[in-house]
């Protein structure tokens, strides 16, 4: 069975640094592995799709990694700003629908 | 780009009542959708997947019966909570594909959202 861990839970960091969460699976059997954002309240907006065959995707000041063999994604965030403060989920797509980690809670400090 | 819609964006119901969300896919057509359930700072729970023209695959632990889907054309799913209670105040998010034109390789695409609290 699938399962997806973020780290950190949460993170707190002032405007302007450049920040790292963390994505781990278990199984690397996957089609691809997306990144979320979700506002509170709110629905889920696609950040970045990484394909299984894929090490990168970038998008704007996001960058995603994906090792699939290690069962490892990274989300970079460069230059964080007041208004990247969200709740950021990882999510992999394979034989199942989409199995998603409890994500990271993100705020950024002006 | 893909759009999922999801209407209503909130509802407040009597316990006892039924209550139904609707899920419609903008611009593709989604022959699988998927209903997820938020508990406050929870991940997403997948409930159910919603097969078009066919009945519905609940995962574990969800009872269909309460949790009535609906998905008669290519671009619409509803879920029917039905005989709403307190517990099930919750917030609902649908998901849809676009397979048919990418396969498996295709993200996913998520509604806005549902909150239903029950009073």
């Amino acid at each position: 069975k699938q399962e997806v861990t973020q780290i950190p839970a949460a993170l707190s960091v002032p405007e302007g640094e450049n920040l790292v969460l963390n994505c781990s699976f278990t199984d690397s059997a996957i089609y691809n592995l997306q990144w979320f954002r979700q506002d509170p309240g709110k629905g889920l907006t696609s950040l970045l799709l990484i394909q299984s065959s894929q090490r990168e995707q970038t998008s704007g000041r996001l960058n995603a990694s994906l090792d699939k063999s290690s069962g490892r994604s990274t989300l970079y965030i460069a230059a964080s700003q007041p208004g990247d403060s969200a709740t950021y989920l990882c999510a992999v797509s394979g034989n199942t629908p989409l199995v998603f980690g409890k994500g990271t809670r993100l705020s950024v400090i002006a | 780009g893909a759009v999922v819609s999801q209407h209503p964006s909130w509802v407040i119901c009597k316990s006892g009542t039924s209550v139904k969300i609707e899920c419609r896919s903008l611009d593709f057509q989604a022959t699988t959708m998927f209903w997820y359930r938020q508990f406050p700072k929870q991940s997403l729970m997948l409930m159910a997947t919603s097969n078009e023209g066919s009945k519905a695959t609940y995962e574990q632990g969800v009872e269909k019966d309460k949790f009535l889907i609906n998905h008669a054309s290519l671009t619409l799913s509803t879920l029917t909570v039905t005989s709403a209670h307190p517990e099930d105040s919750s917030f609902y998010i649908c998901s849809a594909r676009d397979y048919l034109t990418g396969g498996a390789n295709y993200g996913y695409t998520f509604g806005s959202g549902t909150r239903l609290t029950v009073v």
